[in-house]
C-alpha cells in the first residue's frame, strides 16, 4: 500500500540544525518532494529527489535512498522563521502526503 | 508566487446545503487539484483535472463533484454539505503529471470551510 511515515514534532534551537526523517511505501514510486507549509498558511515546495544521494538549497538538504524507501530533509542554521509543519511526499502511481512534522525553533 | 487565488477564503454553512469553492489560476497549467487537509491525514486528493472537462476521483470523493469549463478555472462543489467535511481546502496546480514522474505543485492559499 501507499504510506507515509515522518515523526509528528521536533523542536530544535535557533542556530543548530535539525533532521527530519522519513520513510515511505508507494507503488511506482518515482521521486521524493518535501514541502514546507507555515501555520494557516499553503504548502510551499522545497526539494525533490529522484536519484539517490544528497541535493543541497542553501540552508536546506534533501536526501534519499531509493533502496531503503528513505529520505531526511535537513536543515542548518535555523531560524525563527523556520518554525513550520514539514511534509514528505511520495510521488508514485499517487503523490502520497506524510502528516507533516512540525518543527519549533526555540531561541 | 504562482497567481491561484481561491475564493472564499472561509466560509461557514449549514449541513445539507450546497456549497461551492472556486480555483482561479493565471499560470496557463494543466492540471489543476483540490485537496483536503485534516489534523491527522495530512493532504488528501478529493479530484483533479488534467485539462477542460477532463477530470478524475481522488481518493476521498465521495460528497464531492467538480467542474472545468475553462483552463483557469476549477470548481469543487459539496452537492450537500455535512459536518464531516468541515475542513480546509486546497487548490493547486501543476505543468506535468503527477503520475508521469512527478511535477512541482503550486498551492493556493486555501479555504477554511466550517458545516454547521
Amino acid at each position: 500500500g501507499q504510506n507515509i511515515d515522518q515523526p509528528t514534532e521536533m523542536t530544535a534551537t535557533e542556530g543548530a540544525i535539525v533532521q527530519i526523517n522519513c520513510t515511505y511505501q508507494t507503488s511506482g514510486f518515482n521521486g521524493l518532494f518535501w514541502y514546507q507549509q507555515h501555520a494557516g498558511e499553503a504548502p510551499t515546495f522545497l526539494s525533490y529527489n529522484v536519484l539517490d544521494g544528497l541535493e543541497e538549497k542553501g540552508r536546506f538538504s534533501s536526501f534519499l535512498s531509493r533502496s531503503k524507501g528513505y529520505s531526511y530533509l535537513l536543515l542548518k542554521e535555523l531560524q525563527m522563521k523556520d518554525s513550520a509543519s514539514y511534509l514528505c511526499v511520495a510521488a508514485g502511481n499517487k503523490l502520497t502526503f506524510g502528516g507533516g512534522t512540525r518543527v519549533l525553533v526555540k531561541p | 508566487d504562482a497567481g491561484i487565488t481561491q475564493s472564499p477564503r472561509h466560509k461557514v454553512t449549514e449541513t445539507g446545503t450546497p456549497v461551492t469553492l472556486r480555483c482561479h489560476q493565471t499560470e496557463n497549467h494543466r492540471y489543476m487539484y483540490w485537496y483536503r487537509q485534516d489534523p491527522g491525514h495530512g493532504l488528501r486528493l478529493i479530484h483533479y483535472s488534467y485539462g477542460v472537462k477532463d477530470t478524475d476521483k481522488g481518493e476521498v470523493s465521495d460528497g464531492y463533484s467538480v467542474s472545468r469549463s475553462k483552463t483557469e478555472d476549477f470548481l469543487l462543489t459539496l452537492e450537500s454539505a455535512t459536518s464531516s467535511q468541515t475542513s480546509v481546502y486546497f487548490c493547486a496546480i501543476s505543468e506535468g503529471n503527477l503520475e508521469t514522474g512527478g511535477d512541482i505543485q503550486y498551492f493556493g492559499a486555501g479555504t477554511r470551510l466550517s458545516v454547521l
